[in-house]
């Protein structure tokens, strides 16, 4: 197992409203970056966070955001969801920095009707 | 164009095959390349990293060629657990160092 844990590991949500989703990393990995994946594609980065600062972002609107904290775990927020953020949302961390291998936690998968 | 391409599958092998992927990358920057394989509904796990003068770990080898911008992924003696999608990642700093996913190639090894 990598360690890096997340919950939940399922919601359903209605069109409209806002989610919290959070992610713990490995101990002492100060990188966590955040990944959509829809359905038979691939993870798309929404953005990544080095040492509790927004580290890059990927094409994703602004009513996704995201904060780490000193414990180095993050959550990834998302407001007035829409039908499309239905997917499994994937956090990773890194040891050493953003350029380091990544692991991955098991996800979350979210529904939204 | 994708920034990172590779052909989606299925490969359905028989068991004992030697199974070739090969993905493609647009950035000629990029700096490391992994692949990594993912199960049905589960996580991304890291099966190895790619380097310039190829690598092997048992029955996987990696081949990185930087001229022509693409990664590939031998399988040799295919095994029914080898069943999953291998997802070709591609490390991009830009702004930051940012893993670039493939679409994911589905292999299935039959008995």
């Amino acid at each position: 197992e990598t360690g890096v844990t997340q919950s939940p590991t399922h919601l359903i949500k209605t069109r409209g409203q806002q989610v919290t989703l959070r992610c713990s990393s490995q101990s002492g990995h100060n990188t966590v970056s955040w990944y959509q994946q829809a359905l038979g594609q691939g993870p798309q980065f929404i953005f990544q966070y080095y040492r509790e600062e927004e580290n890059g972002r990927g094409n994703f609107p602004p009513r996704f955001s995201g904060l780490q904290f000193p414990n180095y775990s993050s959550e990834l927020n998302v407001n007035a969801l829409e039908l499309d953020d239905s997917a499994l949302y994937l956090c990773a961390s890194s040891l050493a920095g953003p350029g380091d291998t990544q692991y991955f936690g098991p996800g979350t998968r979210l529904t939204v009707l | 164009r994708k920034e990172v391409e590779q052909d989606p599958g299925p490969f359905n092998v028989p068991e004992g095959a030697t199974v070739a992927f090969n993905c493609t990358y647009s950035n000629s920057a990029s700096q490391s390349f992994f692949w990594y394989r993912q199960d049905c509904r589960k996580e991304p796990k890291l099966l190895m990293s790619v380097y310039s003068s190829g690598n092997e770990d048992g029955r996987f080898t990696a081949q990185l060629n930087r001229a022509s911008q693409y990664i590939s992924l031998l399988i040799r003696d295919s095994k029914l657990s080898d069943s999953a999608t291998y997802l070709c990642v591609v490390n991009i700093p830009s702004g930051t160092y940012k893993y670039i996913f493939g679409t994911g190639t589905r292999l299935k090894v039959l008995a």
